[in-house]
């Protein structure tokens, strides 16, 4: 079983809907990321939490929400989706190693949402 | 602004030979690196990484150099296998909060 899921895989909605992305991880780590990619543009970071109790806007945050509901789950929602939040969307892991030094990420297998 | 760069959005390279992607940076604060390979309709995986702190880690066929006074970076493959075919992305970190990537490069080699 994959560790790091993402519900839907697939998602086609209408400007102004409100919409809500699912992510779960079975790798018990702390951190979770919520990641938006277009293409020539990369990977861009929307937000991140590193607990439960903490949530942290990335570099474009504006236009979406995040609920971190349990330490294994991180939900990314629009509240009402407008074509140019139609993108790929990649949730993401990671867990700091001991003495405050860092670890890599892991993706899951992304969200393609499509904003008619 | 982009903070890291990747200027080289394809590369083709024949099997056997090596694979060079390059990555730059802007933000001096930056003190971690690392690599991701990416499938399409896949998420990115990761490959290889490298602390400010050194200037090169291998591991196995894969090689990242680092340059901090030129702030850059770079991750050598070799040999070049056709199952290396994927984009590539660099990404950067201050203190491991946020990541900044590369817009990526695909790279094609060729059998």
């Amino acid at each position: 079983d994959a560790d790091v899921t993402q519900t839907p895989r697939n998602r086609i909605t209408k400007t102004g809907k409100r919409i809500m992305l699912e992510c779960s991880q079975t790798k018990g780590h702390d951190r979770m990321y919520w990641y938006r990619q277009d293409p020539g543009l990369g990977l861009r970071l929307i937000y991140y939490s590193f607990d439960v109790k903490d949530i942290n806007k990335g570099e474009i945050s504006d236009g979406y929400s995040v609920s971190r509901q349990a330490q294994a789950k991180f939900s990314l929602s629009l509240e009402s989706a407008i074509p140019n939040q139609t993108a790929l969307y990649f949730c993401a892991t990671s867990d700091q190693l001991a003495g405050g030094s860092y670890n890599e990420q892991f993706f899951g297998p992304g969200t393609r949402l499509t904003v008619l | 602004d982009q903070q890291v760069k990747q200027n080289s959005p394809s590369l083709s390279v024949q099997e056997g030979r090596i694979s060079i992607l390059n990555c730059d940076y802007t933000n001096s604060m930056f003190d971690y690196f690392l690599w991701y390979k990416k499938y399409p309709a896949e998420g990115p995986t990761f490959l290889i990484s490298i602390s400010s702190i050194k200037d090169k880690n291998e591991d196995g066929r894969f090689t990242v150099f680092l340059n901090k006074s030129a702030k850059h970076l770079s991750l050598h493959i070799v040999p070049s296998q056709p199952g290396d075919s994927a984009v590539y992305f660099c990404a950067a970190s201050a203190w491991g909060n946020q990541f900044y990537f590369g817009t990526g490069t695909s790279l094609t080699v060729i059998p």
